[in-house]
């Protein structure tokens, strides 16, 4: 079983839409989650850390769920500049040994 | 601040061949992580450096590839001989090394192993 599952996508949505991404983690032992962006043929940035009581960041929402192991991302108001695969990636020490997903393609049309 | 950088950006080869990238980190960061990245796929990590000494190589396919950051700053990841599913973007990442600070990517290096 993989470390982190999430779905691929592609998830194509219009300007302004809300967004959600899932996805889950095998290891109970996972101590710090994440979430990366990454554009195409670029490298993976920190788009935000997932903490348990949630966390926001503009537009952007993080939720953690220890009990079922699921993390998720939700982003309103969707631009187009948010176009990009999105991450989720986990950690059993900090931001040391990092897990990463497949990746969620996201797609914001006009 | 600068970033990681990593050189080449691209590199073809045939397979049985050699070759190698570099990497150097952002200044100070005592951690540092090579991660192969296969098209459609997640970084998946192929070895990790504290300072020159090796903390996590359980991932590495060490019958072709080894790693090396003998001063503890630059690291050279080299494949030998290659593979045509070695093709995937090969990934360096920095970290301080304190608590929950963030890996920092560099660029990668694209192989095409044909």
């Amino acid at each position: 079983r993989k470390e982190v599952e999430q779905d691929p996508g592609p998830f194509n949505v219009p300007e302004g839409a809300t967004v959600a991404f899932n996805c889950t983690y095998s290891n109970s032992a996972s101590q710090s989650f994440f979430w990366y962006r990454q554009d195409c043929r670029k490298e993976p940035k920190l788009l935000m850390s997932v903490y348990s009581s949630g966390n926001e960041d503009g537009r952007f929402t993080a939720q953690l769920n220890r009990a079922s192991q699921y993390i998720s991302l939700l982003i309103r108001d969707s631009k187009l500049s948010d176009s990009a695969t999105y991450l989720c990636v986990v950690s059993q020490t900090g931001a040391n040994n990092l897990f990463f997903g497949t990746g969620t393609r996201l797609t914001v049309i006009p | 601040e600068a970033g990681v950088a990593q050189s080449p950006r691209y590199k073809i080869i045939e397979k049985r061949q050699s070759v190698a990238f570099w990497c150097n980190p952002i200044s100070g960061h005592a951690t540092l992580y090579w991660y192969q990245q296969i098209l459609g796929q997640g970084p998946k990590l192929l070895i990790q450096f504290q300072n020159n000494g090796v903390v996590d190589d359980s991932q590495l396919p060490k019958d072709r590839f080894s790693a090396e950051r003998l001063k503890g700053v630059d690291s050279t990841l080299k494949i030998q001989p290659a593979k045509l599913e070695d093709s995937a973007v090969y990934l360096c990442a920095s970290r301080e090394g304190t608590g929950t600070d963030t890996q920092y990517f560099g660029p990668g290096t694209r192989l095409t192993v044909l």
